[in-house]
């Protein structure tokens, strides 16, 4: 069964360091998604993607984040200048728009000290 | 008001019962919903999958969604200690920018 893949599972950085967490989305999946989820709390919205641009972003996600997808298949998420508060796990999702089943992958577990 | 609202639990049931998890949505231009169901620090991991009114079967796993009263539900039937997760709904609007989650309900299924 296809899935979405996410690298790195784990990565431990310092405060005010730049972190970028990867994602392989489904094949022929045109809608990407990043969402976090701090321990103990519920699953919050970052950003969506397509057609190479995002179409929402939420208030959370400040000019501190930044969102691309380089080389058509990887997408990321770069997190400039980490803060503690960040520490959290982060999962990517995709979507193909003929069913509307959104897909998680794993997620990167962001630990900033 | 939340866009989607979830009683967080913890619901604690007898290995065999029948649950019912819920959630209430405010938007009516939600046309997908889905149910998640996590495990600790896994990613979440889609269940069920409804497109606008109605029920959705899946072996022990039976969904709802009410739009006139935008109530969704999710039943397992005879539940299993392995049930034992966390339960998200995940309603979304058609022109898929944004998926929106409850905060989850904890289900412990007790042998």
């Amino acid at each position: 069964e296809p899935e979405v893949t996410q690298t790195p599972s784990h990565q431990v950085t310092q405060m005010g360091q730049e972190v970028i967490l990867r994602c392989v989305p489904i094949s022929n999946h045109l809608y990407f998604y990043w969402y976090r989820q701090i321990l103990g709390q519920k699953v919050e919205f970052l950003v969506s993607f397509y057609n190479n641009e995002i179409s929402e972003k939420s208030e959370i996600f400040d000019d501190q984040f930044s969102v691309e997808r380089p080389d058509g298949s990887n997408f990321t998420l770069k997190i400039r200048s980490t803060k503690l508060e960040d520490s959290a796990m982060y999962f990517c999702a995709t979507t193909d728009r003929r069913t509307g089943e959104l897909f998680f992958g794993e997620g990167s577990r962001l630990t900033v000290l | 008001q939340k866009e989607v609202e979830q009683d967080p639990g913890p619901l604690s049931v007898p290995e065999g019962a029948i649950v019912s998890l819920n959630c209430t949505y405010s938007n009516s231009a939600f046309q997908y919903f889905m149910w998640y169901r996590q495990y600790s620090r896994n990613g979440p991991e889609l269940l069920m999958y409804t497109y606008s009114s109605g029920n959705k079967e899946d072996g022990r796993f039976t969904a709802q969604v009410d739009k006139s009263s935008k109530y969704i539900s999710l039943f397992i039937r005879d539940s299993q200690p392995s049930d034992s997760a966390t339960y998200l709904c995940a309603p979304g609007g058609g022109n898929f920018n944004k998926f929106y989650f409850g905060s989850g309900t904890k289900l412990n299924v007790k042998p």
